[in-house]
């Protein structure tokens, strides 16, 4: 069964950093293009970030490239998403989402996402 | 920035009916749309992609059409379970961008 679970998300100050991670299991995770994509409270959706299967290819929203860093470690089935200079409007769930190998499938499995709140 | 758009914003009906979702592109996506499924407190679910081919798992009453610009999401026989928050989203160009939703309450 393929599993997504997220965690890291909290509390952060605006300007403040926060690291989230997700760990993959039940399936060839190095397989895999991996994403984040947020959800601010009662608004829609926004992928972020995302990365190639081998780490080799990232890319970003302009909204947190330069902010945010998407990384893999394909040892240990997880993706990350380290956000520096978070600001007030990065508060949102954040899912982390697997693609399909077939070409045409994106986000075909969810995480159930981690919250993260900036204010001071 | 491909821009999404999503039509109407809310969607109120009665189970057994027939519903009908739009979604229109700010410019050319061949097929390469998707469409996910929200439920309150839920993450999204994958229901359509390539525009017309029902992902793993997803009943056949969900049917998605169109190309190019217009697309449409069909219901052919709404059930309970399916009142619920409905994202077309795009991966032609990235960023892959999404709609903002229509939701589809009980009448």
């Amino acid at each position: 069964e393929v599993q997504l679970v997220e965690f890291g998300g909290g509390l952060v100050q605006p300007g403040g950093s926060l690291r989230l991670s997700c760990a993959a299991s039940g399936f060839t995770f190095d397989s895999h293009w991996m994403n984040w994509v947020r959800q601010a409270p009662g608004k829609g959706l926004e992928c972020v970030a995302s990365i190639k299967y081998d780490g080799t290819e990232k890319s970003y929203v302009d909204s947190v490239r330069g902010r945010f860093t998407i990384s893999r470690d394909n040892a240990k089935n997880s993706v990350h998403l380290q956000m520096n200079s978070l600001r007030v409007e990065d508060a949102a769930v954040y899912y982390c989402t697997r693609d399909g190998v077939a070409p045409g499938i994106y986000h075909d499995y969810w995480g159930q996402g981690t919250l993260v709140t900036v204010s001071s | 920035e491909i821009v999404m758009t999503q039509s109407p914003a809310t969607l109120s009906m009665s189970p057994g009916e027939r519903v009908t979702l739009s979604c229109r592109a700010s410019q050319r996506i061949s097929s390469y749309l998707a469409w996910y499924q929200q439920k309150p407190g839920q993450a999204p679910r994958l229901l359509i992609y390539g525009a017309s081919t029902r992902a793993t798992g997803i009943p056949a009453r969900f049917s998605g059409s169109g190309s190019g610009t217009e697309f449409t999401l069909t219901i052919s026989s709404l059930q309970s379970e399916d009142f619920a928050v409905y994202y077309c989203q795009q991966h032609s160009n990235w960023p892959w961008t999404f709609g903002q939703g229509t939701k589809v309450d009980i009448k």
